[in-house]
């Protein structure tokens, strides 16, 4: 199977702008989440999709959204971009079912500039 | 409550030498996940430990979950320079296995 894909890999933005994030689980897989990573914070939960609803919402300001396509397809949007936005987006994957429920199939993320 | 954490937060090791770092929860956890990262990649998962005073090995890495499940450690036995990377401890939370916190990670050089 192919990994967790996501897309683009690299962005520069500029403060104030927005800008959207595109992540493909693995096929089969219906749960996705998205995280933060700095190099201060760490890695941090942004929102957990599950059969496009939201189930999840981490501790971030409303300017962070996301959604799910009925294909699992997942997006994540950030407006009004802020320096401190810039970080390193990582979508993961997981079945929700099986021998290891909730492990994590990280993409490699999206690294994100905001100048 | 619901953070880990993890320490020591950066250990540099002769190769050849072990290595362990340790994941500590105020509260006792359901399950405990562990991942590795490499430089300039995403976290891969490792294992989970879900049983009280459980342990697994995979080949030199021996992980093991506290008796009251509020701690949990990672071992590395004879360190190569492949084992260079990030290790992070994560905890579900809010009823989901897709919500995971994670702990600050311990990075871990090896001198060849």
């Amino acid at each position: 199977k192919a990994g967790v894909t996501q897309t683009p890999r690299y962005l520069i933005k500029t403060r104030g702008q927005q800008v959207t994030l595109s992540c493909s689980p693995i096929s089969g897989h219906r749960s996705v989440s998205w995280y933060q990573q700095t190099p201060g914070q760490g890695l941090q939960f942004l929102f957990e999709y599950f059969s496009e609803t939201q189930r999840n919402k981490g501790n971030f300001p409303g300017r962070f959204s996301g959604r799910q396509f009925s294909n699992s397809r997942s997006e994540m949007n950030v407006s009004t971009l802020e320096l401190g936005d810039s970080a390193l987006y990582l979508c993961a994957s997981s079945e929700l079912q099986g021998p290891v429920r909730g492990e994590q199939y990280f993409g490699p993320g999206t690294r994100l500039t905001v100048t | 409550g619901q953070q880990v954490m993890q320490i020591p937060q950066y250990q540099h090791v002769q190769e050849g030498e072990d290595f362990t770092t340790y994941c500590n929860s105020s509260t006792t956890l359901s399950n405990i996940q562990w991942y590795k990262q490499r430089p300039g990649g995403h976290p891969v998962f490792l294992i989970q430990l879900v049983k009280s005073g459980e342990v697994k090995k995979q080949k030199r890495l021996t992980f093991q979950f506290g008796e009251a499940k509020k701690n949990s450690s990672l071992h590395i036995t004879a360190t190569q320079t492949t084992d260079v990377g990030t290790y992070f401890c994560a905890r579900s939370y809010g009823g989901s296995q897709g919500n995971l916190i994670f702990g600050k990670g311990t990075k871990l050089s090896v001198k060849p």
